[in-house]
C-alpha cells in the first residue's frame, strides 16, 4: 500500500531554532501534499496544501513566513518552522494523495512531535 | 464551506459488543467523499472506511460499516464486535470532489472511544 514517510518522529530544540521536518510519498507521485498541526486531544488543523513546483497554499491564519513549506519533487515536501518559539511546540503531521482524484484516501505520514523549550 | 460535527467528545464500548459513533456534516454540494479515519495511541492516521455521496449503498469493511444518510447529511460509523485494539481516537472527514487531489479534508473534532475488557 501507499506508504508516506515523515521524518523526524520527534525534535527537542532551543528556542529561536529552525527546525525542518521532511514528508516524502515512498511509492508513489504525490503533486499534492498538507501539512497538519494537531493538539493533545483535538482534531487536525490543516495548515497548508503543498504543491510539486508551486508556492504553498495557506490556510487563513497560518504564517507563511513562519511555516515555510518547498515541495520540490513529485515525492518530498518539507515544513520548515522558522525560528521555534515554545508556543510551536506541537505535533505536526503531514498526507499526500494518490493521483486519481478525491476519493483517493489521503496516506498520512507518522507525524513529528516538536518540542521547543 | 463545508463543518463536519461529531457532537460526542467520548464514548465507551464493552469488548465484543456493537457501538456506533455519530457523525453529520454541512454542505451545499451533491457530491462529496466522506471518511472515517482512526488515530491510536501512537496518533497514526488510519483510513477506516469511505463513502462516495452518489453511492446509496452504505460502505462496509469486515467489522465497520457506515449508515448513510446523504437527506439528513449524516454518516455515522458503526464497530460490531468491538476489540481492544480499537481503542483510539476516530475522526469523520468530508472531501469535496471539485478539486481532484487537491481537495482537502475537514475533519470533525473526533470522538474518543474506549474499549472495556
Amino acid at each position: 500500500g501507499a506508504v508516506v514517510s515523515q521524518h523526524p518522529s520527534r525534535v527537542i530544540c532551543k528556542s529561536g531554532t529552525s527546525v525542518k521536518i521532511e514528508c516524502r510519498s515512498l511509492d508513489f507521485q504525490a503533486t499534492t501534499m498538507f501539512w497538519y498541526r494537531q493538539f493533545p486531544k483535538q482534531s487536525l488543523m490543516l495548515m497548508a496544501t503543498s504543491n510539486e513546483g508551486s508556492k504553498a497554499t495557506y490556510e487563513q491564519g497560518v504564517e507563511k513566513d513562519k511555516f515555510l513549506i518547498n515541495h520540490a519533487s513529485l515525492t518530498l515536501s518539507t515544513l520548515t518552522v522558522t525560528s521555534a518559539h515554545p508556543e510551536d511546540s506541537s505535533f505536526y503531521i503531514c498526507s499526500a494523495t494518490i493521483t486519481g482524484g478525491a476519493f483517493q484516501p489521503q496516506h498520512f505520514g507518522d507525524g513529528t512531535r516538536l518540542s521547543i523549550l | 464551506a463545508q463543518t463536519v460535527t461529531q457532537s460526542q467528545p467520548e464514548m465507551s464500548v464493552q469488548e465484543a459488543e456493537t457501538v456506533t459513533l455519530s457523525c453529520t456534516y454541512d454542505t451545499s454540494e451533491s457530491d462529496y467523499y466522506l471518511f472515517w479515519y482512526k488515530q491510536p495511541p501512537s496518533r497514526q492516521m488510519i483510513l477506516v472506511i469511505r463513502q462516495e455521496a452518489y453511492k446509496q449503498q452504505n460502505a462496509t469493511e469486515n467489522r465497520f460499516s457506515v449508515n448513510f444518510q446523504k437527506a439528513a447529511k449524516s454518516f455515522s460509523l458503526k464497530i460490531s464486535d468491538s476489540q481492544l485494539g480499537d481503542a483510539a481516537m476516530y475522526f469523520c472527514a468530508y472531501r469535496s470532489t471539485t478539486t481532484g487531489a487537491n481537495s482537502k479534508l475537514t475533519f470533525g473534532k473526533g470522538i474518543t472511544l474506549s474499549v472495556r475488557p
